[in-house]
């Protein structure tokens, strides 16, 4: 069982919907990050939170939208995505937040493979 | 700059025999460096990772990982491979020397483990 808790497994849209993928982290991590994977490549990274205010944007598209109500919680809002858009995407949070060198392992969750019709 | 090499897309052994993952590395400084494993329909997975000592490290499921400073090189052995550990394997890299540093992955390494 993983301990990075991501919802929903799947998700399937169209590309006027509005939908967020959460995910939870009971940890105490202080780091926390959104990925996108396309199948059999590496995670891109898309953002990074550090104690709750987001340090990194790796220059992702405005129908990106992330928010972290609190420590323990990340999510990502969804709008007007493309098909291009369709991957799994993947949560992952780390001890130490960023800035502070870490060489503490970055924990994922399953991630959520969404689909663009 | 820092980036990860893995040489090969597909690492295919029988069960039973010896199991190698390569992985060389290009980073500025020093750095920190990681192996995981995803299994289908599944995250990553953390392995194991480098930061400084013996350059032997120990890891889950039997794994261990050989740091070469010379060879920049970061290879994943399993003394003997089982069906259950064909996946795809990822090696990462982040640079000590730069506190806001990303972790770089490489291309990953399917593993098939045959019977």
């Amino acid at each position: 069982d993983t301990e990075v808790t991501q919802t929903p497994k799947h998700l399937v849209m169209g590309m006027t919907n509005k939908k967020s993928l959460k995910c939870e982290q009971h940890m105490g991590h202080r780091a926390m990050y959104w990925y996108k994977q396309k199948a059999k490549k590496p995670p891109e990274l898309m953002f990074v939170y550090s104690y709750e205010k987001l340090s990194i944007n790796e220059s992702v598209p405005s129908r990106f939208s992330p928010e972290c109500p609190n420590s323990s919680l990340l999510n990502l809002h969804l709008h007007a995505l493309q098909p291009e858009d369709s991957a799994l995407y993947l949560c992952a949070s780390s001890q130490d937040g960023q800035g502070t060198g870490t060489s503490q392992p970055q924990h994922f969750g399953d991630g959520t493979r969404l689909s663009i019709l | 700059a820092q980036s990860v090499a893995q040489p090969e897309d597909q690492v295919n052994v029988a069960e039973g025999n010896p199991l190698t993952v390569k992985c060389t590395y290009s980073v500025s400084g020093n750095p920190y460096l990681f192996w995981y494993v995803q299994y289908p329909n599944r995250g990553l997975q953390f392995l194991l990772k480098y930061i400084t000592g013996d350059n032997l490290v120990k890891g889950s499921y039997g794994f261990e990982a050989e740091f070469n400073k010379s060879q920049t090189s970061f290879h994943l052995k399993k003394p003997s491979a089982l069906v259950s550990d064909s996946a795809l394997y990822f090696c990462a890299v982040r640079d000590r020397g730069d506190s806001w540093g990303k972790l770089q992955f490489g291309a990953g390494t399917q593993v098939v483990v045959t019977p």
